[in-house]
C-alpha cells in the first residue's frame, strides 16, 4: 500500500475563495481523521470518521469548515470562503480500530490563504 | 475534556546525551499513548507506543514508561545522535468507545554533533 494519500502538497489561495482538500486512506483502515498543525496551536483534531460516518466535528473551527467521505477510500475537508488564518498544515490519517492504533499519516497538505 | 501536557517544549542536548520527554494525561480511561516523530518538512511517524496494561517498553535507544496512577508517561532516548533531532509528540487515547487520539504541543529536540 503507498500509505495515506493527500492532494494537492502545496495550495497557495486568495482569501475569500474556495479550498478543497483531499485524502485516500489506506485501504482497510475504517477510521480516518484530519487534523491541523500551526506552530501556536500543534497538532488539532478537526473531525475523525468511522467507516465513513462523521464521529466527532467538535474540534472544526467555524461553519466555513467542511469534511465529508463518500466512500471508503476517499475524503475531502473543504473550507469556503478561506481566511488568511486558515494557513496551516493539513494532516489526513487514518488507522485500524481508531484511537487504540496506529494512526498513519498523509504527507500534508502546505495551506497558504493570501 | 481529556488533556494531554507535554514538556518540555524545546530540548537541546549534546550528541551521545539522553533525553527525556513528559507528559501528562488526563482522561483516566485512556489506555494507549504513542509516541510520533516529525522530522522538518515530513508526516509524523510512530517510533513506539504503549498500552496500559505495560510499564515499560523498549526499542533499541529509545523507551517509554508509564504510570498510570500518576497519569504520567515519558520517552526516553539514549545515546543521542544528529539525526534523533526532530519534534517528537505523545498522544493518548480517548476512553470508552472513542477513536480519537489526543496530542501533546510537541517538544523540539536539537541533538548538537
Amino acid at each position: 500500500d503507498a500509505g495515506v494519500i493527500q492532494s494537492p502538497r502545496h495550495e497557495v489561495t486568495e482569501m475569500g475563495q474556495e479550498v478543497t482538500l483531499r485524502c485516500k486512506p489506506i485501504s482497510g483502515h475504517d477510521y480516518l481523521f484530519w487534523y491541523r498543525q500551526t506552530m501556536m496551536r500543534g497538532l488539532e483534531l478537526l473531525i475523525y470518521f468511522n467507516n465513513n460516518v462523521p464521529i466527532d466535528d467538535s474540534g472544526m473551527p467555524e461553519d466555513r469548515f467542511s469534511a465529508k467521505m463518500p466512500n471508503a477510500s476517499f475524503s475531502t475537508l473543504k473550507i469556503q470562503p478561506s481566511e488568511p488564518r486558515d494557513s496551516a498544515v493539513y494532516f489526513c490519517a487514518s488507522s485500524f480500530q481508531g484511537g487504540n492504533t496506529e494512526a498513519f499519516f498523509g504527507q500534508g497538505t502546505r495551506l497558504t490563504v493570501v | 475534556g481529556e488533556n494531554v501536557e507535554q514538556h518540555p517544549s524545546t530540548l537541546s542536548v549534546q550528541e551521545g546525551d539522553s533525553a527525556v520527554i513528559k507528559c501528562t494525561y488526563s482522561d483516566s480511561a485512556s489506555n494507549y499513548f504513542p509516541w510520533y516523530k516529525q522530522e522538518l518538512g515530513k508526516r509524523p511517524q510512530l517510533i513506539i507506543d504503549i498500552r496500559s496494561n505495560v510499564g515499560e517498553k523498549k526499542d533499541q535507544r529509545i523507551a517509554v514508561t508509564l504510570n498510570k496512577t500518576a497519569k504520567h508517561f515519558s520517552l526516553h532516548i539514549t545515546e543521542t545522535q544528529p539525526e534523533d533531532s526532530a519534534v517528537y509528540f505523545c498522544a493518548a487515547s480517548l476512553g470508552g468507545s472513542q477513536g480519537n487520539l489526543i496530542f501533546g504541543k510537541g517538544t523540539k529536540l536539537s541533538v548538537k554533533p
